[in-house]
């Protein structure tokens, strides 16, 4: 069965220090990759994206991804994390096998960063 | 949460009786979809659109109805049979082809009484 496995429930680490939320995904072909972020009672909001090409892939609010096909993960990085960046953060992963239209979600990490 | 609204924010439902959750969009996508998330299970697939008048059941259709008549919405009707509908629900739309990120609407927490 294809999925998304986010292995930390919850991140802390304290503001300014770089902060690391890991994705790993067990789909068949070359699936493209997203990050999304959540605040309490809203939607989602998308983040960035892995479709091709360099394997570092920069987004929004100064994040960036880190693509790698070999351990098949897509872990999110910021160099320096704030306070507003505590929130709900979503990994997906979108199969490209033909008639496949769905996304499939990780459970979710909560970041929380420490003033 | 851009261009898809959702409404209401808040309903709340006794057993038995069906409710529908409305989703609008306004950015031409023709890919629809609805979620459900509980806490500590991220985001369950119900129900997606790829076009008008036609959707595809997702992982966990059961109890629940959509109609996909316009464009721009995709209503989602929690009948009686769905056994636990206390969940906060999201409507996400994107443009047709996998390279493509979806938007979400803000959400609506539904609370069975």
């Amino acid at each position: 069965a294809q999925s998304v496995a986010q292995p930390e429930d919850q991140v802390n680490v304290a503001e300014g220090n770089p902060l690391t939320v890991k994705c790993t995904y067990s789909v068949s072909g070359n699936p493209y990759l997203f990050w999304y972020v959540q605040y309490p009672n809203r939607g989602l909001q998308f983040l960035l994206k892995y479709i091709t090409g360099d394997n570092l892939v920069k987004g929004s609010y100064g994040f960036e991804a880190e693509f790698n096909k070999s351990q098949t993960s897509f872990h999110l990085k910021k160099p320096s994390a704030l306070v507003s960046d505590s929130a709900l953060y979503f990994c997906a992963v979108r199969p490209t096998t033909s008639g496949t239209y769905k996304y499939i979600f990780g459970t979710g990490t909560r970041l929380k960063v420490l003033a | 949460d851009g261009g898809i609204t959702q409404s209401p924010k808040y309903l709340f439902r006794k057993e038995g009786q069906n409710v529908t959750l409305s989703c609008e969009q306004n950015l031409n996508h023709d890919a629809m979809y609805w979620y459900r998330q509980d806490p500590g299970q991220g985001l369950r697939l119900i129900y997606y659109s790829q076009i008008v008048n036609d959707f595809q059941k997702g992982d966990i259709a059961e109890g629940y109805s959509v109609s996909r008549e316009k464009k721009e919405s995709f209503p989602l009707t929690v009948t009686s049979a769905q056994k636990n509908p206390t969940a906060f629900y999201l409507c996400a739309s994107s443009i047709q082809g996998a390279g493509h990120e979806q938007f979400f609407g803000p959400g609506t927490r539904l609370t069975v009484l």
